[in-house]
């Protein structure tokens, strides 16, 4: 496609189940990035693919997060045994190349609530 | 720690008025500066970005934002504000690391710009 595709747009999950959220970069792009956006927050930044490097996880939460990005495309975040506030928008970006004066591009995002 | 500032949570402004976002980063060096804006129920979408040279940048929709290296500023713009305006702003830093490679993108809390007829 010719955008950040990210999927589901919506989910709904029962407090203590496991999520995974799918993020499918523009073609081409090396880098690519996880963020959460809560009601009337900013972004908060969770982790970092670049290339073969080894990923930033530095805004990680906790360790039921974790995500992983094969063959240098396709991101999935997977949240564990979620909880109340985990409930977020959940925001992917990829960006081209390694310099870092490029712009990211965002998909629309993964709306998270855990009931 | 690096951090983005943008002070006021919400800007009002009058259709036809200039207005102004206002950002203001603390991270070492000099960084890439990024204006972002989001749309309800919408995504993120690329205004500008400051990497070097003019300090007066100019991006889309008619906005433009000037950086201000000894104020570590770079407020957004535009000399006429428009309804179709409003929305949700987000200014952004990335700093430069060695060799120009990526690092994370810092976002400020974002403003929310109301436009009023």
């Amino acid at each position: 496609g010719a955008g950040v595709s990210q999927s589901p747009s919506n989910k709904v999950t029962e407090k203590g189940k496991d999520v995974e959220l799918r993020c499918d970069p523009i073609s081409g792009h090396t880098a690519l990035y996880w963020y959460r956006q809560s009601l009337g927050q900013g972004l908060e930044f969770l982790i970092y693919f670049q290339g073969n490097s080894a990923p930033d996880k530095s805004g990680l939460p906790s360790d039921r997060f974790s995500a992983e990005r094969t063959g240098g495309s396709v991101s999935t975040l997977t949240i564990q045994r979620t909880q109340q506030e985990d409930s977020a928008v959940y925001l992917c970006a990829s960006s081209l190349g390694a310099g870092a004066n490029t712009e990211a591009f965002f998909g629309q995002g993964t709306r998270l609530t855990v009931v | 720690a690096q951090s983005v500032a943008q002070p006021e949570d919400q800007v009002n402004v009058a259709e036809g008025n200039p207005l102004t976002v206002k950002c203001t980063y603390s991270v070492s060096g000099n960084p890439y500066l990024f204006w972002y804006v989001q749309y309800p129920n919408r995504g993120l979408q690329f205004l500008l970005k400051y990497i070097t040279g003019d300090n007066l940048v100019k991006g889309s929709y008619g906005f433009e934002a000037e950086f201000n290296k000894s104020q570590t500023s770079f407020h957004l713009k535009k000399p006429s504000a428009l309804v179709s305006d409003s929305a949700l702003y987000f200014c952004a830093v990335r700093p430069k690391s060695y060799g120009g490679s990526q690092g994370n993108l810092i976002f400020g809390k974002g403003t929310k710009l109301s436009v009023k007829p």
